[in-house]
């Protein structure tokens, strides 16, 4: 079974640009949340989706932050304009839906290294 | 709110020796706990999990205790490998969020 997949592994761009990063779950798992961990510290909640609804937006920073799911499947983050203290890294994470006999066990992906200049 | 808090790091050991990395939560309710593991240039990895009190998650060597009276959930292993040089992070979660501690970067020397 393959894990969850994220595009690209990293990202250079400059302050004012946009960049999208795209997550792709496990098939099947109609959860998928996105998470970051800036600058060393800890790994910080940004949304949860369920199927292509956004269930709990509470730690996506500011609007410049755009997540979208259409279809349920595959997820785009897009940061448009990008500031400095955009850079960091973006993990993504997916899992079962509650009540399907499984855990409440995320699985994340490698993550997309950001760095603004 | 709930939150989880880990012993800074870095740590570092020799091989062979013995790995402690305390973690404590503050949860209402009783939430999950995990430890994950992110090894140099790769993703996070689930490493252990405990869903009730009194669990112990164990993986690879590892091994974690669920201690609802003390609120922790402390990482051990009996002896570390120098491929065990990696960012530890522990985690709960008692809905749909994981809220983590900072890391605790373990550095292991031949």
């Amino acid at each position: 079974e393959a894990g969850v997949t994220q595009f690209p592994s990293h990202s250079v761009i400059e302050k004012g640009q946009t960049v999208t990063l795209r997550c792709d779950p496990i098939s099947g798992h109609d959860n998928l949340y996105w998470y970051r961990r800036v600058m060393g510290k800890e790994i910080k909640f940004l949304l949860h989706f369920v199927k292509e609804s956004k269930q709990d937006e509470s730690g996506m920073p500011n609007n410049r932050f755009l997540a979208e799911r259409t279809g349920g499947t595959y997820s785009t983050l897009k940061v448009q304009p990008a500031e400095l203290e955009d850079s960091g890294v973006y993990f993504c994470a997916s899992s079962h839906l509650p009540g399907t006999g499984t855990t409440d066990t995320q699985y994340f992906g490698p993550g997309t290294r950001l760095t603004v200049l | 709110g709930n939150s989880v808090t880990q012993m800074e790091g870095p740590v570092t050991l020799s091989e062979e020796a013995f790995l402690t990395i305390n973690c404590t939560y503050t949860a209402t309710g009783y939430p999950s706990l995990f430890w994950y593991v992110q090894y140099p240039g790769e993703g996070l990895q689930l490493l252990l999990k405990a869903t009730k009190a009194d669990d112990k998650g164990s993986n690879k060597g590892f091994e974690a205790t669920y201690r609802k009276e003390t609120t922790s959930f402390h990482l051990e292993k009996g002896s570390v490998q120098v491929s065990d040089s990696a960012v530890y992070f522990c985690a709960q979660a008692g809905g749909f969020k994981t809220i983590f501690g900072a890391g605790t970067r373990l550095f292991v020397k031949a």
